[in-house]
């Protein structure tokens, strides 16, 4: 079974500019998860989906991020001007069940960004 | 609101000797904890998880926690650390009705030859 796709795995880019990452799930999983994981800390959940639909996304700075999941599928999350403090690590994860708390989320590689 | 605490940001052991990560949780109801691993340039990976079943839960590569609702814990362990152990290792919650994981800040494992 294939796992969490994430692409690109390296991003190098300059304050005030655009990027985005991309992730496809594991087949059949239901929820999509993206994390911000910073240097030295845990992941921090920035949104959460339910096929195509919103579940969270209280921790997303949504003056300057966004993301989408057209079709319940793969996810594509922008952000739009970079600052600094948005270099990391950006995780996607993937769940197979609805609304179960005690399932296991399975994550890709991440996505390393650096804003210079 | 949840939270963990995970008890020394750098645990260094010998090869052989015994690992013990310590984490700690806040959370209002009955939580469902996990441990996750991450090795270098890498996503996460399930280690183990307690879903209120057995308080003593078994996981991969030789992995065991034990949850103690009365001193709010779940320290992992494992009676003989390997080279191949070395990584970071997060503790995580989550709460009955809310998928969201709240994770600790991580315990970086160093394994010494």
């Amino acid at each position: 079974e294939a796992g969490v796709a994430q692409s690109p795995r390296y991003k190098i880019i300059e304050k005030r500019q655009s990027v985005a990452f991309w992730c496809n799930p594991i087949s059949g999983h239901a929820t999509l998860y993206w994390y911000q994981q910073i240097l030295g800390q845990g992941p921090k959940l920035l949104i959460q989906f339910q096929n195509n639909g919103v579940v969270d996304d209280s921790q997303l700075p949504k003056d300057r991020f966004s993301a989408e999941r057209l079709k319940g599928v793969d996810s594509t999350l922008k952000i739009q001007p970079a600052k600094l403090e948005d270099s990391a690590v950006y995780l996607c994860a993937s769940s197979f069940e609805l609304g179960i708390s005690q399932e296991t989320q399975y994550f890709g590689p991440g996505t390393r960004l650096l804003v210079l | 609101a949840q939270s963990v605490t995970q008890l020394g940001s750098h645990v260094s052991v010998s090869e052989g000797a015994l690992v013990l990560l310590r984490c700690n949780y806040s959370s209002s109801v009955p939580p469902y904890l996990f441990w996750y691993v991450q090795y270098p340039n890498q996503g996460l990976q399930l280690l183990l998880k307690y879903t209120s079943a057995a308080t003593l839960v078994k996981g991969i590569n030789g992995f065991e926690a034990e949850f103690k609702k009365s001193e709010t814990s779940f320290h992992l362990t494992k009676p003989s650390a390997h080279m191949s152990d070395a990584a970071e290792y997060f503790c995580a919650v989550s709460e009955l009705g809310a998928q969201k994981l709240v994770f600790g800040q991580g315990t970086r494992l160093t394994i010494n030859p």
